[in-house]
């Protein structure tokens, strides 16, 4: 079974970074676009931006570009998704998702189980 | 404001049948991309309920099912069961400014 596991809960203050991580296992990790979605406090569910691990090919939601950075090492199946300084708004739920086939157009799945970020001072 | 909107709460007695509408655009249903339905239980990651329209994954009890016309798509749930509780999100590609994945509000299903 086709498997993500995400790095646990953060505790950050303001102004600080942080890279939270997706291992995957069990499918060709090179083959398949990672997606990080964001999830605020009771809200719903947001795009944040996608990577083909194959070649690095990463694409980001215009509302989080420049916000974060995503990333991935093929040599360990996993992909990354880093901030340089955070802020208490970065507060979220944080899930990484596979795309469902091969090709950019293809549905959501699995899920990682989710990393909690909190940034507080 | 969410690219693709669904309505916030749905509500029905077991056993009854209650939809979710997702309504969106020419830039994203209406252009002809598929939809995509996600379930999650508080506390939980989403979980794949419906792929490209009306397409259940194995394990997806028959009862959800999906359909699309237009710009807009929705979710039937027939046979309500208590653990069917939880929040739906619609999902489909959008080729405007807005970006290019977007998700639905999302709603919140109660069974009563």
């Amino acid at each position: 079974e086709v498997q993500l596991v995400q790095s646990g809960a953060e505790v950050k203050e303001p102004g600080e970074s942080l890279k939270i991580s997706c291992k995957a296992s069990r499918y060709t990790f090179t083959n398949y676009w990672i997606n990080w979605v964001r999830q605020m406090p009771g809200k719903g569910l947001e795009w944040m931006g996608s990577i083909y691990p194959g070649d690095s090919d990463t694409r980001y939601s215009p509302s989080f570009q420049g916000q974060v950075t995503i990333s991935v090492d093929k040599s360990i199946s996993t992909a990354y998704l880093q901030w340089s300084s955070l802020k208490a708004s970065d507060t979220a739920i944080y899930y990484c998702a596979r795309q469902g086939g091969s090709s950019w157009l293809n549905w959501f799945d699995p899920w990682g189980q989710g990393t909690l970020v909190t940034v507080s001072s | 404001q969410s690219v693709l909107t669904q309505p916030p709460s749905v509500s029905g007695a077991p056993g009854q049948r209650v939809t979710i509408s997702c309504t969106g655009s020419s830039f994203n249903i209406g252009a002809g991309f598929d939809v995509y339905w996600y379930q999650q239980v508080p506390g939980t990651a989403p979980k794949l309920l419906i792929y490209d329209n009306n397409s259940r994954p194995s394990g997806v009890p028959e009862r959800f099912s999906g359909s699309k016309s237009g710009t807009s798509a929705s979710l039937a749930i027939t046979g309500l069961q208590t653990e069917d509780e939880a929040d739906y999100y619609c999902q489909s590609y959008d080729n405007s400014l807005s970006g290019f994945w977007v998700f639905g509000g999302g709603t919140k299903l109660t069974v009563l």
